[in-house]
């Protein structure tokens, strides 16, 4: 069964600050991997999709690196915005079990 | 391009009573996921649908069903609600098949109040 943690678990940084977030799996036999984002109440924004056979995939300010080896992966904000504010999920996809796993997620709060 | 839509935004039932959740996938896309999302948690697989029939099942009882329409469309059904079944419900949809590698997208959700 796959299980996902994700550290830290809250995260709280003055604007501008550049920042990692990370994602550990148990089982590396995955198709590939999302980066979410999730305003209070609402749903999931996807952020980016690493297939298992890339290393990192980027958009924007956002970089994703993915370790299907050693189960990890992070997830890069560079120049943190008071907009980036937001709690951050990873999901690895498992194709036998046809579904996404989630972590309890990153809070991140980015002060003006 | 139409994302994933769900409907009703809201929902408040009593224990004991049955709630339908709508979810109406991206244009295009063939493959719905249900996902159940109690607070503070992450979202929890429910199940996957892909051209009317169940692709895949989490650890949910019977009582959690559902459906999916030739127009790709979806239905969850929750029978015999209990006060642990509140929670957000998300809905997602991809373009790919029985083992997609393609990105899921997801609804606003429905915020399921048991009483």
């Amino acid at each position: 069964k796959q299980e996902v943690t994700q550290i830290p678990a809250a995260l709280s940084v003055p604007e501008g600050e550049n920042l990692v977030l990370n994602c550990s799996f148990t089982d590396s036999a995955i198709y590939n991997l999302q980066w979410f984002r999730q305003d209070p109440g609402k749903g999931l924004t996807s952020l980016l999709l690493i297939q298992s056979s890339q290393r990192e995939q980027t958009s924007g300010r956002l970089n994703a690196s993915l370790d299907k080896s050693s189960g990890r992966s992070t997830l890069y904000i560079a120049a943190s915005q008071p907009g980036d504010s937001a709690t951050y999920l990873c999901a690895p996809y498992s194709g036998s079990a046809r579904q996404l796993t989630f972590g309890s997620g990153t809070q991140l709060t980015v002060l003006p | 391009e139409t994302g994933v839509t769900q409907s009703p935004t809201h929902l408040i039932k009593t224990r004991g009573q049955q709630v339908t959740l709508r979810c109406s996938s991206q244009s295009g896309h063939n493959t719905v996921s249900w996902y159940q999302q109690a607070l503070g948690q992450g979202p929890q697989f429910i199940f996957q649908y892909y051209r009317e029939e169940e692709n895949g099942r989490g650890n949910f009882p019977p009582r959690f069903s559902g459906l999916q329409f030739p127009n790709y469309s979806s239905e969850l059904n929750v029978n015999a609600l209990e006060l642990d079944d509140s929670a957000l419900y998300l809905c997602a949809s991809s373009p790919g098949g029985r083992s997609s590698y393609n990105e899921q997208f997801f609804g606003p959700g429905t915020r399921l109040t048991v009483l």
